[in-house]
Order: C-alpha cells, then sequence, then structure tokens
C-alpha cells in the first residue's frame, strides 16, 4: 500500500540555479498540494492541483510553479534559488480539493548554498 | 495578528501523563479542523480532523473544538515516549482560496 512518494530525498543546489521536485499521489488520490516547512515552523501552503488545474495558491513569488500530469503526479519548480529557499518541501495527497484528509510525503529537503 | 497560534514549547511531560496542546485561531472562515504529528525529519501524519464544535476521541487521543472561541485543543491520554514529536494544528479554508493553514507546532517530548 504505497504513500506519497517524494523525490529527490535531498539535494543540494547553488543559488540562481533552478530545481524540479516530483511527487506521485497515494493511487486514487486526485489532489496534490505542495507546502514549504523551514526547520521550526509549520508548513506553508504554495500550490494546490486538482484534475491537473491549479485550485489553490499560496503566498510565494513567481519563481515558485507546478504542475499536474494526466497520472496525477505533480512537479514543483523553483527558479533563481536564493537561500532562503532552503526547506523542507512538502507534498500531500487528497481525494479531492474539498475539505478532506490530506497525507504527506516524506519531503524533499533541498539545501541553497 | 497571525490567523493561528500554537505555543512552540517545548512541552517535558512525565510517561502516563496526560497532554493538552492547543491552538487559537481568528479565521471564522476556518472550516476544518485537524491535528498532525511529526517526528523529526518526517512528513506530518494525520492524527485527527473533525469538522464541528465538540470531541472527538480515538483511541489514547480526543480532539476538542470550540468554534465560538476560535480554539482547538489535543489531548492525549497515558502519553508514551513514543508520543514525543511536533504537534501541528491545522485548519482548512476556501475563503479566497482552497488552503490548509498550519500552526507553527508544538515539541512535545514525554520522558520514561
Amino acid at each position: 500500500d504505497a504513500g506519497v512518494t517524494q523525490s529527490p530525498t535531498h539535494l543540494i543546489k547553488t543559488r540562481g540555479q533552478q530545481v524540479t521536485l516530483r511527487c506521485s499521489p497515494i493511487s486514487g488520490h486526485k489532489s496534490v498540494s505542495w507546502y514549504q516547512q523551514v526547520l521550526g515552523q509549520g508548513p506553508q501552503f504554495i500550490f494546490q492541483y486538482y484534475e491537473k488545474e491549479e485550485r489553490g495558491r499560496g503566498n510565494f513569488p513567481d519563481r515558485f510553479s507546478a504542475r499536474q500530469f494526466p497520472n496525477y503526479s505533480s512537479e514543483l519548480n523553483v527558479n533563481a534559488l536564493l537561500l532562503g529557499d532552503s526547506a523542507l518541501y512538502l507534498c500531500a495527497s487528497s481525494l479531492a480539493v474539498g475539505p478532506t484528509e490530506a497525507f504527506f510525503g516524506q519531503g524533499t529537503r533541498l539545501t541553497v548554498v | 495578528q497571525k490567523e493561528v497560534e500554537q505555543d512552540p514549547g517545548p512541552l517535558s511531560v512525565p510517561e502516563g501523563a496526560i497532554v493538552s496542546l492547543n491552538c487559537t485561531y481568528s479565521n471564522s472562515a476556518f472550516q476544518y479542523f485537524m491535528w498532525y504529528r511529526q517526528y523529526s525529519r518526517k512528513g506530518p501524519e494525520l492524527l485527527m480532523y473533525t469538522y464541528s464544535s465538540g470531541n472527538k476521541e480515538d483511541g489514547r487521543f480526543t480532539a476538542q473544538v470550540d468554534k465560538s472561541s476560535k480554539y482547538i485543543s489535543l489531548f492525549i491520554r497515558d502519553s508514551q515516549p513514543s508520543d514525543s514529536a511536533t504537534y501541528l494544528c491545522a485548519f482548512y479554508t476556501t475563503s479566497g482560496t482552497y488552503k490548509y493553514i498550519f500552526g507553527t507546532g508544538t515539541r512535545l517530548k514525554v520522558l520514561a
């Protein structure tokens, strides 16, 4: 019974570079959300996608973008990386976009140097 | 005023104690109320989920919601060292956009 899978688990990037993070939701789940969690803080909402369409967006700059594929997997892209982008990036999977339980993956730890 | 306030702790209790974790919120549009547990360097894990005022019990965990006071609580009975983690309150809203909003988390340590 596969849960939410994220890749890679860790990566190190240099300032100004671009990064792509990937997420595969639980089978049958059609919604994926992305969160940024800085050490010592709660997760901050970045995006929610449902049926390949963006359904929610948090207060993040345009350097952050995402998309959802026909198989409901998703990618989060961050351009022009800043040191402050260093964080744990979490993907959450849910059945639909409505108020329903979200199940999180283990996250991708991004370090920008 | 922040939308969600949660005491970051750390909170240390002896094994077997009853633990009370709390969050206050200011946004009346919050519709659903959740508690997540997060172990170090892991993703959050859903513990409890409710949408109405009152109590909801699941094993050693009880979630309490008071919408009139904009206050939610999580009680852990007979706490165990394995309960040592960060506990995050979370809220779901469709006001403006669909999104979850999390508290900063309370670090709990249960001492054997």
